[in-house]
């Protein structure tokens, strides 16, 4: 079965400072992993994706995860985060499996100025 | 180049009402998807569909019915509302399963009281 945990439900940040959102994966597969972001009262958007190339995923906008096996993360970041980066970031897990994707929690992130 | 249709964006239900939310893609889809969105709990699958005239049911199915009998529609029928069906649903749909983003709908928010 496959699962993912969000490890923090909100992250809050100084505009211009860095962002990290963590993500932790459970899957008896080769899982692909997602990163999607939700701009309130708004649909889905996908940030980026892994599906077994490059560990080091850049994604739009400026952030990237990076794939790490040993430690099931794929954690997001950004080196500056920008007033416009405030909005709700999902994981998600999908694998050969279920093939059903499955998302976190999520998590907010707030920008201060 | 509409990509994933959803209606309406907003309805009140009273308890024990019926009615049917409408998605419809034109990017010639076969995997579509009902998930429902509540705060702080991420998006739960209630059904999916692999392609036309097969559907099954995900996490949350129970409440909700599913019809797929065109590649494009795949509409989410709730029979009796209840309360606990509040929630904003989303309709999503990929080209293919495992490592393909999911294509989101912006969204039904539903209030049953």
């Amino acid at each position: 079965a496959q699962s993912v945990t969000q490890l923090d439900s909100h992250v809050s940040v100084s505009e211009g400072t860095p962002v990290l959102l963590r993500c932790n994966y459970s899957s008896s597969y080769s899982p692909s992993l997602f990163w999607y972001v939700q701009h309130p009262n708004k649909g889905l958007q996908l940030l980026l994706k892994y599906t077994s190339a490059a560990t080091l995923v850049k994604g739009i906008n400026g952030f990237e995860a990076e794939f790490k096996k040993s430690e099931t993360s794929f954690h997001l970041t950004k080196p500056s985060a920008h007033m416009s980066d405030a909005a709700e970031y999902f994981c998600v897990v999908s694998d050969g499996g279920s093939y059903i994707p499955t998302f976190g929690r999520g998590t907010s992130l707030i920008v201060h100025p | 180049n509409a990509g994933v249709t959803q209606t309406p964006k907003f309805r009140i239900l009273k308890i024990g009402q019926s009615m049917t939310l409408q998605c419809a893609q034109d990017m010639n889809h076969n995997y579509m998807y009902w998930y429902r969105q509540d705060p702080g709990m991420g998006l739960k699958l209630i059904y999916y569909s692999v392609g036309a005239g097969i559907t099954d049911k995900g996490e949350v199915p129970n409440g909700y019915n599913v019809s797929r009998s065109t590649t494009e529609d795949f509409p989410l029928r709730l029979e009796l509302a209840a309360p606990s069906q509040t929630s904003v649903y989303f309709c999503a749909s990929s080209y293919s399963q495992t490592n393909e983003k999911l294509f989101f709908g912006s969204g039904t928010q539903l209030s049953v009281l």
